[in-house]
């Protein structure tokens, strides 16, 4: 069966620490992944887009990388700041023409 | 532009009535997507419509639910003799084919 999972438990770290987190996925071909933050009881943020052809890409402190061979996207975010405490959505689009998504990981960054 | 609209932001409903949100998305957009997110849960794809066209149903989407897109412009999200179970939050995403999608702040739904 066709699969996304995030990682299902929250993420503590340190304030200026790097946070990683995962979003692995089978039995899709995805065009592209994206990335998304969510605060509570808000849509999600459109953060970053990596596509099939890409190995990493870089926005300001985020960095993604998308290794079809694994079927992973790893999404970091380097200096992390207590304002960076959120859920965390990947999201792909499929060849279907559109966006699935997994279930989050719930982010907090500790001063 | 601002981004992508949704009306209302609450909800709140009886249980057996029924209730219609509205999404106007991102002008130059041509592709609208409706998802339904549950707390501690991703957004759940529910349809999706390239301009006019409404060109895939989620199977989970009984038909109570209904949408449309008159126009290719703004769409709009009915379900008919709502059920405690359709509480949640309604989302609505636009992009262009294939490129950055970018969500409205939804709707809470709240059936009583």
């Amino acid at each position: 069966s066709q699969k996304i999972e995030q990682n299902s438990e929250a993420l503590n770290i340190q304030e200026g620490k790097t946070a990683t987190l995962t979003c692995n996925y089978t039995n899709y071909s995805p065009a592209y992944l994206q990335w998304y933050r969510q605060d509570p009881g808000r849509g999600p943020v459109f953060l970053l887009l990596i596509r099939e052809n890409e190995k990493e890409k870089r926005k300001e402190r985020l960095k993604v990388t998308f290794d079809t061979t694994l079927k992973q996207s790893l999404f970091h975010i380097t200096a992390s700041q207590p304002a960076d405490s959120a859920t965390y959505l990947c999201a792909l689009y499929n060849q279907g023409g559109k966006l699935i998504f997994g279930q989050g990981t719930e982010l907090s960054v500790k001063p | 532009d601002t981004g992508v609209s949704q009306d209302p932001r609450h909800k709140i409903t009886k249980r057996g009535q029924n209730v219609t949100f509205r999404c106007d998305p991102i002008s130059e957009h041509n592709r609208l997507y409706w998802y339904r997110q549950t707390l501690g849960q991703g957004p759940e794809f529910l349809t999706y419509f390239q301009n006019e066209a409404q060109l895939e149903k989620s199977r989970l989407l009984s038909d109570r639910f209904s949408a449309e897109r008159p126009k290719g412009s703004f769409s709009t999200l009915e379900i008919q003799r709502t059920e405690q179970g359709d509480s949640a939050m309604y989302l609505c995403a636009s992009s262009l084919a294939e490129g950055e999608t970018f969500f409205g702040q939804g709707t809470r739904l709240t059936v009583v």
